[in-house]
């Protein structure tokens, strides 16, 4: 199963608003990562989690809070969100996070923010 | 300030010709260089990738050119079809530490029958 998923796949929140989205994989990978997609751009790095661990922060704003519950579950908690945060946010897995491994990408979670 | 430059930003080829992305490093720190493949409504999928120490790798009908000391690399697909129609990234990456990918700005393809 080389399969990630993520949930949900649409959500519209309010600024005052919190949710979470949700990642998981169950290929044994010790790396997840969360990116955000703008609309015809490219994936921007967000978080790297490497055995459970914060490893990176990109200088992501504190209204997005990373939990990662085990190894094969990776969550994103959003709070006060602004309307530019409106993106499509990608959750990856690969084998481990240091050297260069296949990143396995789900299909993302499209947000709104209103 | 773009780590990666990569072009043309949008391509249309014929059904049956080759399709050609081209892009271009400066960190001579990157070892390791990826072509993902996106539709829309997905998330990006690795399609091929290359390590500097070749100078060519095929798959199929895709195809990395990579020319070392001019820092740059291609993506060759021969006989497009339309369901190649994406949008594709190149990327460069470092081993030596926590693994990040830096994107290219994106090529998008349509193959018109």
């Amino acid at each position: 199963d080389t399969e990630v998923t993520q949930t949900p796949k649409h959500l519209v929140m309010g600024m005052t608003n919190k949710k979470s989205l949700k990642c998981e994989q169950h290929m044994g990978h010790r790396a997840m990562y969360w990116y955000k997609q703008k609309a015809k751009k490219p994936p921007e790095l967000m978080f790297v989690y490497s055995y459970e661990k914060l490893s990176i922060n990109e200088s992501v704003p504190s209204r997005f809070s990373p939990e990662c519950p085990n190894s094969s579950l990776l969550n994103l908690h959003l709070h006060a969100l602004q309307p530019e945060d409106s993106a499509l946010y990608l959750c990856a897995s690969s084998q481990d996070a240091q050297g260069t491994y296949e990143q396995y990408f789900g299909p993302g979670t499209r947000l709104t923010v209103t | 300030q773009q780590q990666v430059k990569q072009s043309p930003q949008s391509l249309i080829v014929q059904k049956g010709g080759i399709s050609i992305i081209n892009c271009a490093y400066e960190n001579t720190a990157f070892d390791y260089f990826p072509w993902y493949q996106q539709f829309p409504g997905k998330g990006p999928a690795l399609l091929i990738a290359i390590r500097p120490d070749v100078s060519e790798k095929k798959e199929g009908r895709f195809t990395i050119s990579f020319n070392k000391s001019a820092k740059q690399f291609s993506l060759h697909i021969m006989d497009s079809q339309p369901g190649d129609s994406a949008t594709y990234f190149c990327a460069a990456e470092n081993s030596g530490g926590y693994q990040k990918v830096t994107f290219g700005i994106g090529t998008k393809l349509q193959v018109i029958p």
